[in-house]
């Protein structure tokens, strides 16, 4: 089956811990993203992928890390997370950015900073 | 910097009806691309259409159609025969092919009545 697996689905934690949330596709895309999404706020996007160690910043990459190591996988890293970092949090894919074909989305995580 | 507007936070529609959502935009690309996503209560991003800006055309998929005015910077989504499996988050997005960065819009809710 086709999708893209977020994991851990939900976490809380304490500010300042480091913390990975891992994501994965099975269909092969060369475009990967993040987004958060808040209320009031729509998503925003954080980071994106066009392929294999090329990464670009979205419109809220403060705070964040991502890397492309390979294909498939496309990690999300909180070196030090804050309280304002709380939010939901999704992972999509494409191919080629989605243009002719749609994002596929993770099921989301949602992060709780304390 | 482009933008995406969606100014009603929430709508409701009577069941059979029909209601349209609105979406607004500014950029200053001649390529780019339009989206409506659903996200209903499981929190899954679903594609519901989408437009390209140099097709005149106004896209249309079952019940979902859009009203695509470039010059006006507008997109909006029409559902017709509205479903109570229709109710749901829906968000407008914009992205162009020199970037493939997405915005979103801050999502309408719409509900529907039985």
């Amino acid at each position: 089956e086709a999708q893209v697996t977020q994991n851990p689905r939900y976490l809380i934690t304490v500010t300042g811990k480091k913390l990975t949330v891992t994501c994965s596709q099975n269909m092969n895309h060369e475009y990967m993203s993040w987004y958060r999404q808040d209320p009031g706020l729509g998503l925003r996007q954080i980071y994106y992928s066009m392929n294999v160690e090329v990464t670009d910043k979205g419109d809220v990459p403060e705070g964040y890390k991502v890397s492309r190591k390979e294909k498939r996988n496309f990690p999300l890293i909180l070196e030090s997370p804050s309280p304002n970092q709380t939010s939901l949090y999704f992972c999509a894919s494409s191919p080629l950015g989605g243009l002719n074909q749609p994002q596929h989305f993770g099921d989301g995580t949602r992060l709780s900073i304390l | 910097a482009q933008t995406v507007t969606q100014s009603q936070p929430e709508m409701s529609v009577q069941e059979a009806e029909t209601v349209t959502l609105s979406c607004t935009y500014d950029t200053s690309e001649s390529d780019y691309y339009l989206f409506w996503y659903k996200q209903p209560p499981s929190r899954q991003m679903i594609l519901v259409i989408r437009q390209e800006a140099y097709k005149q055309q106004n896209a249309t998929e079952n019940r979902f159609s859009v009203n695509f005015q470039k010059a006006a910077k507008s997109f909006s989504l029409k559902i017709s025969d509205s479903q109570l499996g229709d109710a749901a988050m829906y968000f407008c997005a914009y992205t162009t092919s020199g970037t493939y960065k997405y915005i979103f819009g801050t999502g309408t809710r719409l509900k529907v009545l039985a």
